[in-house]
Parts: C-alpha cells; sequence; structure tokens
C-alpha cells in the first residue's frame, strides 16, 4: 500500500522568499507525482504534475523528483501572501494518473 | 471556478441513517473518483468510476458505494452513517485516454456532519 509524508508545518516564509515543500513517498515504483494546493475551506487544484527524474519548471512553480532517495520537492520563488494555502503531494496508483494517495498536505504561511 | 458541481453543499444526519451525495463532472470527463476528507488531513481515495464501471477502490467499506451516468453525474451512497464518517466528501473528475496523464479536477465539496 502506498504511503506519502508531509511535514504538517505550517512553514512560515517571509513575502519574496523562497519556500521549499518535501514529500516522501514508500513506493519504489511510483513514476509520476502531483502537486496540489488547497486554500482553507475550498477543494484541492492542480498545480503542477511531474513524471521524470529531474526538475520542472512553470512560473514560479518547480518540481523536483528524486527517485532514487524517494522524495518529491515543489520550490516557489517570490512567494506572496496568496500563496498561504496547504500544499498536497500525490502519487497515482498508474500511469494515467489515476487513484491519488495523497500525503497530509503542508500548511505555508506567507507573511508581509 | 471549477466546472465540476457537487451538492449539497453541507448536510447534517444522524448516526445509522444514509446518504446520497451528487457530483456533477465536466463534459467529456469520463473517470470520476471520490475522497474523503477528514479535518486537518488529505484527501483518502474512496473509489473510482471509469466509464459507468467501478474500476478502482480505495480501503473503505462496502457501505460505501457509488454510481457514475451517462451523462457525466455520479454519485456516493453511504450507508449505517458512523459518527467517523464526518468529513468533506470530494468529487474529482478528468478525461482518461489510456495514455496521456492528466490531473483530476476537483468539486468544491461537500461537508456532511453525522450526529
Amino acid at each position: 500500500q502506498k504511503e506519502v509524508e508531509q511535514n504538517s508545518g505550517p512553514l512560515s516564509v517571509p513575502e519574496g522568499a523562497i519556500a521549499s515543500l518535501n514529500c516522501t513517498y514508500s513506493d519504489r515504483g511510483s513514476q509520476s507525482f502531483f502537486w496540489y494546493r488547497q486554500y482553507s475551506g475550498k477543494s484541492p487544484e492542480l498545480i503542477m504534475s511531474i513524471y521524470s527524474n529531474g526538475d520542472k519548471e512553470d512560473g514560479r512553480f518547480t518540481a523536483q523528483l528524486n527517485k532514487a532517495s524517494q522524495y518529491v520537492s515543489l520550490l516557489i520563488r517570490d512567494s506572496q501572501p496568496s500563496d498561504s494555502a496547504t500544499y498536497l503531494c500525490a502519487d497515482p496508483a498508474n500511469n494515467a494518473g489515476n487513484m491519488l494517495t495523497f500525503g497530509g498536505g503542508t500548511r505555508l504561511m506567507v507573511k508581509p | 471556478e471549477t466546472g465540476v458541481t457537487q451538492s449539497p453543499t453541507h448536510l447534517i444526519k444522524t448516526r445509522g441513517q444514509q446518504v446520497t451525495l451528487r457530483c456533477s463532472s465536466q463534459s467529456g470527463h469520463n473517470t470520476v473518483s471520490w475522497y474523503q476528507q477528514a479535518l486537518g488531513q488529505g484527501p483518502q481515495f474512496i473509489f473510482q468510476y471509469y466509464r459507468e464501471e467501478e474500476n478502482g477502490r480505495g480501503n473503505f467499506p462496502p457501505r460505501f458505494s457509488g454510481l457514475q451516468f451517462p451523462n457525466y453525474s455520479s454519485e456516493l451512497n453511504v450507508n449505517a452513517l458512523e459518527l467517523d464518517d464526518s468529513a468533506l466528501y470530494l468529487c474529482a473528475s478528468k478525461f482518461d485516454s489510456g495514455g496521456a496523464n492528466y490531473g483530476y479536477t476537483f468539486g468544491s465539496g461537500t461537508r456532511l456532519t453525522v450526529v
């Protein structure tokens, strides 16, 4: 059974700083991961997906996957107060990205 | 605004009762999953439907059941409600072509409280 672990936080960073969010996973066979952002009282929204070792950049967001060490990270550059939310890492059951196993989420607080 | 809508937004039921939660997916989304999210935790996968057939299930008892309809709507049924069933229930849909790997679009959820 897949397991995904995240530090619950809160992770507090000043506005303009880089926020680094980490996730470890148990299944060595996992090929891809998703990062979702969830504002308080709202539903998760997809930020990024990553399918291969290395880095993937999208605007201020960079996802990193290290299969040898079984961790995934999300970097948020130039953090803004609007980035304050809970960030969820998810490991899908198959290559189609279905049936996600989520971590518990890390709460990020960006202080002005 | 999300293309996945859920109803009702909030619901209070008594222990032992049955409940049906509904979801309307985006047109063309042939895959729908349901997740349970307890307060302060990540969502937990309940089950998934693909083209009206259940094709995956998480660690939930049989009293959690579902249906997917041809019009891209779906429902989650929970029988014999327990206090621990109190949670946010999320519907998530996507188009699954069997090849490309797309992320889900989540609905805004139904907050169920069992008393």
